[in-house]
């Protein structure tokens, strides 16, 4: 099984600032990694899949990079609807593994 | 309206069973492999389980395998998991999901989501 690392846990990042965010894998997953944001309550929401490309509707403050086993998740202007629970994702192999996410709070 | 919605949760002793199920709508349900994601109280995702677009493919994740059962109905669009021989570690909110692409399995589409609880 792949394991998948995020880090850090929480990130306190002020409004109008950058969030880095990143997720390694134990083993390489090529550019099959997929990132989601969840708020409280809600359901998660598709970001970015390949690594990189923007799912539909996601606005291009929310950028991704990375293959292999480094990724990052980058959101370049916080606004206060970012504030969430973000989580990766490989489907390079069997079984699909999550990161244990990371909380991005105000600061 | 493109949707899943899913049903079939609630409260369970430990070692009984339920069915769960997940609506489609919206988009044509025949051609995507479907997939169920569970999240604990407070906790983080957990894939469960795959079944391809004909029902053919079926892969299951390490906790539940043996366990779990997915099945689909394409003329009623409809996903499945028959969950049994329950314990408390299965107490979660359970999802659906959709794949993004065929053979592509990311998740563009999840539903709400049925919590089972696991209790004596």
């Amino acid at each position: 099984e792949i394991v998948m690392t995020q880090s850090p846990a929480t990130l306190s990042v002020s409004p109008g600032e950058r969030a880095t965010l990143s997720c390694r894998a134990s083993q390489s997953v090529s550019s099959n990694l997929a990132w989601y944001q969840q708020k409280p309550g809600q359901t998660p929401r598709l970001l970015i899949y390949g690594a990189s490309t923007r799912a539909t509707g996601i606005p291009d403050r929310f950028s991704g990079s990375g293959s292999g086993t480094e990724f990052t998740l980058t959101i370049s202007s916080l606004q206060s609807e970012d504030f969430a629970v973000y989580y990766c994702q490989q489907y390079n192999n069997w079984p699909i593994t999550f990161g244990q996410g990371t909380r991005l709070e105000i600061k | 309206q493109v949707q899943l919605v899913e049903s079939g949760g609630g409260v369970v002793q430990p070692g009984r069973s339920l069915r769960l199920s997940c609506a489609a709508s919206g988009f044509t349900f025949r051609s995507y492999g479907m997939h169920w994601v569970r999240q604990a109280p407070g906790k983080g995702l957990e894939w469960v389980a795959v079944i391809g677009d004909n029902g053919n493919k079926k892969y299951y994740g390490d906790s539940v395998k043996g366990r779990f059962t997915i099945s689909r109905d394409n003329s009623k669009t409809t996903l499945y998991l028959e969950v049994n021989s329950l314990t408390p570690e299965d107490t979660a909110v359970y999802y659906c999901a959709k794949e993004g692409a065929f053979n592509n399995w990311y998740f563009d589409l999840w539903g709400r989501g049925t919590l089972v609880t696991v209790s004596s």
